[in-house]
């Protein structure tokens, strides 16, 4: 079974960068399913970042697009975020997930979540 | 991008009743229609994906029905480990977006 966990800072300042990984165990990255993520700002509803094929193949949400990055590292068997020029707005539970070939965009595992709140 | 409104926002039950959630969407997304239950601290989990089909390892309590802009949610019976929030969520466009959620609480 495949397991996800998420690891970053769970304080940026304005204007910074956040960083999160997600460590994929159980399974491997390199398979046939999409890397995503999505986050849940605090009483909102859930928002899908974007996802990335070990291959490199990456779709983002156009209202996130200028500034994300995802990517993968098929050597630590993880994959990563990067949101740039954040503010307050970006303040979220972020969760990674997986979606598989078959089914894609259903989201059928999940990492705990982490929170990051962007704050000076 | 689809708007997903669900209802109730708030459903109060006891062990062992039937529980009825709605989903509807403000444009078709077909059959292409997942939920999800998620607990106070836990991760989400897959219950339905393409509108009636069970995820891996989920109660036949569980059922999903409907398509184009109408989806039911239905928990047969509901157990003790069931009260929870539940959200839908469509694939039929990009980008994939969610419900705002159901809370199913202990009447």
């Amino acid at each position: 079974q495949v397991q996800l966990q998420e690891s970053g800072p769970g304080l940026v300042k304005p204007s910074g960068t956040l960083s999160l990984t997600c460590a994929v165990s159980g399974g491997s990255i390199s398979s046939s399913d999409w890397w995503t993520w999505v986050r849940q700002p605090p009483g909102k509803r859930l928002e899908w970042i974007g996802e990335i094929y070990h291959g490199g193949s990456t779709n983002y949400n156009p209202s996130l697009k200028s500034r994300v990055t995802i990517s993968v590292d098929k050597s630590k068997n993880q994959f990563s975020l990067r949101l740039s020029s954040v503010t307050a707005a970006d303040t979220a539970v972020y969760y990674c997930a997986r979606a598989e070939r078959s089914t894609p965009y259903t989201l059928h595992s999940w990492g705990q979540g982490t929170l990051v709140t962007v704050s000076s | 991008e689809i708007v997903l409104t669900q209802s109730p926002a708030t459903l109060s039950l006891s062990p062992g009743e039937r529980a009825t959630l709605s989903c509807r969407a403000s444009q078709s997304v077909s059959s292409y229609l997942a939920w999800y239950q998620q607990k106070p601290g836990q991760a989400p989990r897959l219950l339905i994906y393409d509108a009636s089909n069970r995820a891996t390892g989920i109660p036949a309590r569980f059922s999903g029905s409907g398509s184009g802009t109408d989806f039911t949610l239905t928990i047969s019976s509901l157990e003790p480990e069931d009260f929870a929030v539940y959200f839908c969520q469509q694939r039929i466009n990009w980008p994939p977006t969610f419900g705002g959620g159901t809370k199913v609480e202990i009447k």
